[in-house]
């Protein structure tokens, strides 16, 4: 079976530029996760979806970062302008409420340069 | 206080030695339990769920302990494989069932 798929695996991009990262969850999951991971930070939860709707959005830094989830098999996430401060790995994870205790499947990461 | 602690680490071990891990959870009311496995510049990877009454995978052995709301993950006759960041992680009652919190991770380095 296909786990999390992301893309691009790595971006590079200059200060001020839109970036998107993509995301198709497991077939039949029902949550959408998107987190940040820098080596100050940790593991830092920025949004999650439930059935496509935004459930929590409060780890999402400021406005220029926002996420959509326009059907069950794809997710984008959107940071405009970008900035140096927003370099990370951005991973995707997703979840099925109907099967195991709630364990998250994880992408691989896009890892994210802004110069 | 943060919601998962764990000791960063890193622990370091010769092959074929035993470690363990203990990790601290504040809220009383969590109900799932895991530990994650995280290589460096990989993804978080699902190693056990932790049960209540224990649970045994292989050379891995997870507690729970309600009581004093810790998390423990034993390794036995560690391989050079094992060398990873061991994240504890459990899911935030108060933000639904779905949201899991992680710790920052214990680094595990095994020798030679």
């Amino acid at each position: 079976d296909a786990g999390v798929i992301q893309s691009p695996r790595h971006e590079v991009t200059e200060m001020g530029q839109e970036v998107t990262l993509r995301c198709k969850p497991i077939s039949g999951h029902d949550y959408l996760f998107w987190y940040r991971q820098t080596m100050m930070r940790g593991l830092e939860l920025l949004i999650y979806f439930n059935n496509n709707v935004p459930i929590d959005d409060s780890g999402m830094p400021e406005d220029r970062f926002s996420a959509k989830m326009p059907n069950a098999s794809f997710s984008t996430l959107k940071i405009q302008p970008s900035e140096p401060r927003d370099s990370a790995v951005y991973f995707c994870a997703s979840s099925s409420a109907g099967k195991g205790r709630g364990e998250q499947y994880f992408g691989p990461g896009t890892r994210l340069t802004v110069t | 206080r943060k919601e998962v602690e764990q000791d960063p680490g890193p622990f370091n071990v010769p092959e074929g030695a035993t470690v363990a891990f203990n990790c601290t959870y504040s809220n009383s009311a969590s109900q799932s339990f895991f530990w994650y496995r995280q290589d460096c510049r990989k993804e978080p990877k699902l190693l056990m769920s932790v049960y209540s009454s224990g649970n045994e995978d292989g050379r891995f052995t997870a507690q729970l302990n309600r009581a004093s709301q810790y998390i423990s993950l034993l390794i036995r006759d560690s391989k050079l494989s094992d060398s990873a960041t061991y994240l504890c992680v459990v899911n935030g009652v108060n933000t639904g069932f779905q949201k899991l919190v992680f710790g920052t991770g214990t680094r595990l380095l095994v020798s030679p």
